[in-house]
């Protein structure tokens, strides 16, 4: 969808050890967005990109961090996991010149 | 701040009837809502969304939302159920006065649709 690729897919770690999820987008959209998900909280965003290296924090983004180097690659970084980060992470794309938001498949991340 | 409610966690509804998934919001600005549905271990699809003008508004698979300024309400609908449209749906706004906002998102409503 709107060439949105999320990466890897699943994923299982362990406690304390620092995990990255990438979201890839080929057609240049500016805004990009980390969300997770949880039973019972829908999805809360962690942190978004209005460009290059513009980046800022959303609703739930204490033990998470981004980049963005370029404009096709939103990184989401969790530098000591915790259980608690267990999730389904999805990356978003705000469509260039109009109102619309396409989501990623997903990242299913087990932190043990 | 801006805000979703979802007050139903499951709407059942027999297969051949209307179906109606509420949601209430809150916003500063004016209101761009969003309605998206999930099925098991899928990311989200985009429905429908209202941005401006008409407040009825027609969206994939049959189903439409009517925006109520007054009640701050975005209510999706459906004239006649599928069992294929069990899902979970999420409602979502932002404050459409611009800047790099994302979504907020309710909580979801599950839809059994039922044979």
């Amino acid at each position: 969808d709107a060439g949105i690729t999320q990466s890897p897919r699943h994923k299982v770690t362990e406690t304390g050890t620092p995990v990255t999820l990438r979201c890839h987008q080929t057609e240049n959209h500016r805004y990009m967005y980390w969300y997770r998900q949880d039973p019972g909280h829908g999805l809360r965003l962690i942190h978004y990109s209005y460009g290059v290296k513009d980046t800022d924090k959303g609703e739930v983004s204490d033990g998470y961090s981004v980049s963005r180097s370029k404009t096709e690659d939103f990184l989401l970084t969790l530098e000591s996991a915790t259980s608690s980060q267990t999730s389904v992470y999805f990356c978003a794309i705000r469509e260039t010149g109009g109102n619309g938001y396409t989501f990623g498949s997903g990242t299913r991340l087990t932190v043990v | 701040a801006q805000s979703v409610a979802q007050p139903e966690d499951q709407v059942n509804v027999a297969e051949g009837n209307p179906l109606t998934v509420k949601c209430t919001y809150s916003v500063s600005g004016n209101p761009y809502l969003f309605w998206y549905v999930q099925y098991p271990n899928r990311g989200l699809q985009f429905l429908l969304k209202y941005i401006t003008g008409d407040n009825l508004v027609k969206g994939s698979y049959g189903f439409e939302a009517e925006f109520n300024k007054s009640q701050t309400s975005f209510h999706l609908k459906k004239p006649s159920a599928l069992v294929s449209d069990s899902a979970l749906y999420f409602c979502a706004v932002r404050d459409g006065g611009g800047g790099a906002d994302g979504l907020t998102f309710g909580k979801g409503t599950h839809l059994i649709i039922q044979p």
